[in-house]
């Protein structure tokens, strides 16, 4: 099965702070991964899909990058309303699916 | 754009099964694949399986195999999720989610509960 390995699992920052979030896999995926951000009590909301096609609505401080093995989100400006948890997520081996251990925004 | 809403909480013992519904409105529901997802307290999304409607078949995590069933029921553009042989460690909100490759958009999750 493959693994995806998020680095760091937890990070501080302040407003305004440029922001990145590695997404490591066990094997090559292509661009088939998917970053979602969660905040407490709520479901998680897709952000990116495809490595680093932006979801319609999500603002363009948002990106991803990557293929195969490494993947990055980076948040070119860290704003009040994205401290949450950051999810990435694979979609390449089929019916299996899996997600990153999740990294947390925590305010600085 | 399709929305999907999930049943209520519930509590159950340990041993026991849980049945868990996701009705989707405002879309094709047949064409459209679901994917269940859990999270434990405190802890990350883990991936539990997902159907197509159209096609009735489901896949399913490894790690739950034995023990979930995803089905669907056409008429009422609603997906079920049950889970058998419940033990503590199945404490969790489960969320349904539209979608087989990535996951958009979800339900508001169902909080599962195992205690005795």
């Amino acid at each position: 099965a493959i693994q995806l390995t998020q680095s760091p699992s937890s990070l501080s920052a302040s407003v305004g702070d440029r922001v990145t979030i590695t997404c490591r896999a066990s094997q090559g995926i292509s661009s088939a991964l998917a970053w979602y951000q969660q905040k407490p009590g709520k479901a998680p909301k897709l952000l990116i899909y495809d490595a680093s096609s932006l979801e319609g609505g999500v603002p363009s401080r948002f990106s991803g990058s990557g293929s195969g093995t490494d993947f990055t989100l980076t948040i070119s400006s860290l704003q009040p309303e994205d401290f949450a948890t950051y999810y990435c997520q694979q979609f390449s081996s089929f019916p299996q699916r899996t997600f990153g251990q999740g990294t947390k925004v925590e305010i600085k | 754009q399709v929305q999907l809403v999930q049943s209520g909480a519930e509590m159950k013992k340990p041993g026991s099964s849980v049945k868990v519904s996701c009705r989707a409105s405002g879309g094709t529901f047949s064409s459209y694949a679901l994917t269940w997802v859990r999270q434990a307290p405190g802890q990350g999304l883990e991936w539990m399986g997902g159907i197509i409607p159209i096609f009735g078949t489901s896949n399913y995590a490894q790690k739950f195999q034995d023990r979930v069933t995803i089905t669907t029921d056409e008429s009422t553009s609603t997906a079920y999720m049950e889970l058998s042989s419940l033990t503590s460690e199945d404490t969790a909100v489960y969320y349904c989610a539209g979608g087989g490759f990535w996951f958009d958009p979800w339900g508001q999750g169902t909080l599962v509960t195992v205690s005795s």
